[in-house]
Formats: C-alpha cells, structure tokens, sequence
C-alpha cells in the first residue's frame, strides 16, 4: 500500500529564509504527487504537482518542488519565506483503484511558523 | 468558475444526534470525495463518487455513515448515532473528469464536535 512520510512536524523560519519541507513516499509504479497548504480552519489549497517529465515542478506563491526517484522523496521549497506563508503543508500521492478512483493518501503534514 | 463550497462550516452536536454535510463541487467535475480530518492528521479518503455512483468506500466508512449524490451534482454525507470519535473536519474534493481528473480540489470542510 502506499504511504507518505513528511518527517518535520514543525518548522520555525525567520522571514525572508529559504524553506524546505521533505517529503518521502512509498509507492509500487510511477507516483503522482502533490504539495497542499492548510491555513488554520480552512480547507486544502493546491500548491503543485508531478506526474511525468521534468522532475522539477514549479508551484503558485512560488514554491517549486524536485521528484528524486532514486531517493523517493518529494521536498518543497522556497528561497524566500513571507509572513503570509505560515500554514500547515501536506504531501501526498494518488492512488489509483479498480472502481477508477484516485485516492489521496496524505502524510501527517508540516507546521510551518515564520518569525518576522 | 466557483470553487467548492461546504455547507454548514461548523457543526456542534450531542452524542447521538444525526448529523448532515453538504457539498456542492465545482460544476463540471464528475468526481466528488470525501475525507475526514482529525487533529494532527492529514485527511483520509473515506467515499468517492463518480456522477451519481458511489464506486468506492473505505473501511474507515461505519455504518453509521451514508453519502448519496443525487443527480450527481451536490453530495451529502450523514452520520447517524454520533460519538466523540467523530469530532473531525470533514472534507468534500472534486475533480474533472478531463486529463486532470487526478487533481482534486478541496473545499474549506465542516468542522464537527460531537459533546
């Protein structure tokens, strides 16, 4: 089955910081994978994604990511953090099923705090 | 083009009342899933619906839980008989049925505290 492992629970940066938020996965064929950010209370807001060919993914608010297969990992980065990018931020990996659907199968998220 | 939108955003109930959750998805996606979220988790898949067929369920889905999607257009998910366990956000996704169908879209969820 698969799983997605983000090993950080909380990560404090200071404004103006670069970030990066891993993320491993355990799947059996090609993952396609995702980056959401939770504001507190909200729902879950689409960052980026990977499905095939370059292995580096460009994301709103400018964020990008880099799919490593050789180390199946998933990390999200960005060179400078703003106040406004406090939240929580999730991986995840679809999985596809017989009944056609495709599952999300999240990690335990990253707090992530900026100080100003 | 509006997004998803969940309806009520909160829910308090007491231990044993029935409880329902509306969604309705972004027009045109043929896709609708239900998650739920517990305090310092990620979501968990619990139902998914194509148009107005409910193809797939987790073993995470009691009994006391029913979806419908009538017409295939909005949802609703019920929990009968709540318990404390049930206290969690609850989370509607669409997605299209085109070449992004593996992208979801969230709606701001319904947060439910069962006393």
């Amino acid at each position: 089955a698969q799983s997605v492992t983000q090993p950080d629970i909380h990560i404090t940066v200071s404004e103006g910081a670069s970030l990066e938020l891993r993320c491993n996965y355990s799947y059996g064929a090609t993952p396609y994978l995702f980056w959401y950010v939770q504001s507190p209370g909200q729902g879950l807001q689409l960052l980026l994604k990977y499905f095939s060919g370059d292995t580096l993914v460009q994301g709103i608010k400018g964020f990008e990511a880099e799919f490593k297969r050789s180390q199946s990992s998933f990390n999200l980065r960005k060179p400078s953090v703003h106040w406004s990018d406090a939240a929580e931020y999730f991986c995840a990996v679809v999985a596809f099923s017989g009944a056609g659907s495709y599952q999300l199968t999240f990690g335990k998220g990253t707090k992530l705090s900026v100080i100003p | 083009d509006t997004g998803v939108s969940q309806d009520p955003r909160h829910k308090i109930t007491k231990r044993g009342q029935n409880v329902t959750f509306r969604c309705d998805p972004i027009s045109e996606h043929n896709r609708l899933y239900w998650y739920r979220q517990t305090l310092g988790q990620g979501p968990e898949f619990l139902t998914y619906f194509q148009n107005e067929a409910q193809l797939e369920k987790s073993r995470l889905l009691s009994d006391r839980f029913s979806a419908e999607r009538p017409k295939g257009s909005f949802s609703t998910l019920e929990i009968q008989r709540t318990e404390q366990g049930d206290s969690a956000m609850y989370l509607c996704a669409s997605s299209h049925r085109g070449l992004s169908s593996e992208t979801q879209y969230f709606g701001p969820g319904t947060r439910l505290l069962v006393l």
